[in-house]
């Protein structure tokens, strides 16, 4: 079964500051995706960033981006320049690829609360 | 504007009153799914739906039902709720081959 696991319930950045936080997962797959999605106050679920397995380059999106170490199963997200409104708890996320009956399932972690300190 | 339209945003039921909790997407996407959030577990997948009239049990179906008679709507059944269903619950949608999910603004439920 895959698992999502963040080992981190709780962090905090100063504000133009960087922080990573930590994600890894257990999976037999060789082909799957991974996001990170941000949940601020409002509780809306909102994609930060998506990495495919197959691409071996990190994913970039404006200041935030990922270190994806597939060997280890490890992908954490680093946030760059810290601003207020990143503070908001950060799900990494799994799927298999495939498109097969059941295949379809996104495994959320834990969760890590992130908080921006001005 | 494309989104995942949930309905109600907070509700307060008593046990064993059944509700519905509904769901509309814009995009054409063929697959949606519903998702519960509890502290500390993260969001576990109730039910998901690759097409209309298609639809398979999560992680968590146990006291919930689904439906997909239109390819836009996913309504969540509660036939008789219990506490244990307090929760935060969201509806989430994506293209059958695409990766990323739009997720609806979410329904707090609170079982009493």
């Amino acid at each position: 079964a895959q698992t999502v696991t963040q080992s981190q319930p709780e962090m905090s950045v100063q504000e133009a500051e960087t922080v990573t936080l930590s994600c890894t997962y257990d999976t037999s797959e060789s082909d799957y995706y991974l996001f990170w999605y941000k949940q601020p106050p409002s509780r809306q679920m909102i994609l930060v960033i998506r990495q495919e397995a197959y691409k071996q380059q990190n994913a970039t999106e404006n200041r935030f981006s990922v270190n994806f170490q597939k060997a280890a199963k490890s992908f954490s997200l680093k946030i760059s320049d810290s601003q207020l409104g990143d503070a908001a708890m950060y799900f990494c996320a799994y799927r298999r690829r495939p498109l097969q009956t059941g295949a379809n399932n996104l495994f959320f972690g834990t969760g890590t609360r992130l908080t921006v300190i001005p | 504007e494309a989104q995942v339209t949930q309905n109600p945003r907070y509700l307060i039921t008593v046990t064993g009153k059944k509700l519905t909790v509904t769901c509309s997407q814009n995009m054409n996407h063929e697959y949606m799914s519903w998702y519960r959030q509890d502290p500390g577990l993260g969001l576990r997948q109730i039910y998901y739906s690759m097409n209309v009239e298609v639809t398979d049990k999560g992680d968590v179906p146990e006291g919930y039902k689904v439906s997909r008679k239109e390819k836009r709507n996913f309504p969540l059944i509660l036939e008789s709720p219990s506490p244990n269903q307090t929760s935060l619950y969201f509806c989430a949608s994506r293209p059958l081959t695409g990766g990323g999910y739009t997720f609806g603004s979410g329904t707090r439920l609170t079982v009493v």
